[in-house]
């Protein structure tokens, strides 16, 4: 079966400029996650849905970062203004089911990446 | 304190050699551990998980958990040069998401 898809792959864009990029997490799969990779950072969480849900949003860096999920499926992380400190490669991840157990049902697969870079 | 703790590396072994790759947390009430392997530009993929003490064996790769020290690792057994990657040690957190270490670098040499 398909894997989680992200698009696009590779954005450049302006500094200040707003971009949207877009999650389709394993069919059937109710928990979505967002994630960030950069340099400094390491691999560091962003946001949690489960359904249309977003129970966990700790890790989203400011106000200028937002996430929705529309019909359980499809997700789009949107920041607003970006900044050269934005530029990072967005990972998602999407389970069968979320929340506190442990199990097979809660392995987080990755999706291959949106590599963005602010100039 | 970092929640997860990995040595960077690169840790560089001969072909055919046992890697052992170790990651330290700082919750003690975690309950679930992840390794994941990630080559060069590529995202990260799972490769074992363990929730219980002792050691858990998938072919080649054994996770081994200390709950008291608060200690995970990764073995792989005759390593390989396609073995060579970033190793990302996970810890499951609250609503499962996962709180990684800075991953270590694995270099196996012909």
């Amino acid at each position: 079966g398909a894997g989680v898809s992200q698009s696009p792959s590779n954005k450049v864009t302006e500094k200040g400029k707003d971009v949207e990029l877009r999650c389709d997490p394993i069919s059937g799969h109710t928990a979505l996650y967002w994630y960030r990779q950069s340099l400094g950072q390491g691999l560091e969480f962003l946001i949690y849905f489960q359904g249309n849900s977003a129970p966990d949003k700790s890790g989203l860096p400011s106000d200028r970062f937002s996430a929705e999920r529309t019909g359980g499926s499809v997700s789009t992380l949107t920041i607003q203004r970006t900044q050269q400190e934005d530029s990072a490669v967005y990972l998602c991840a999407s389970s069968l089911v979320g929340g506190f157990g442990t199990g097979l049902s809660y392995e987080q697969y990755f999706g291959p990446g949106t590599r963005l870079t602010v100039t | 304190q970092k929640e997860v703790e990995q040595n960077s590396g690169p840790l560089s072994v001969p072909e055919g050699a046992i890697a052992s790759l170790n990651c330290t947390y700082s919750d003690r009430g975690s309950q679930s551990f992840f390794w994941y392997r990630q080559y060069s530009g590529k995202s990260p993929e799972l490769i074992m998980f363990i929730y219980s003490n002792g050691d858990k064996e998938d072919g080649r790769f054994t996770a081994q958990l200390n709950k008291a020290s608060q200690y995970v690792s990764l073995l792989i057994r005759d390593s390989q040069p396609s073995d060579s990657a970033t190793y990302l040690c996970a810890v499951k957190g609250g609503y499962n998401k996962l709180i990684f270490g800075a991953g270590t670098r694995l270099a196996v040499h012909p």
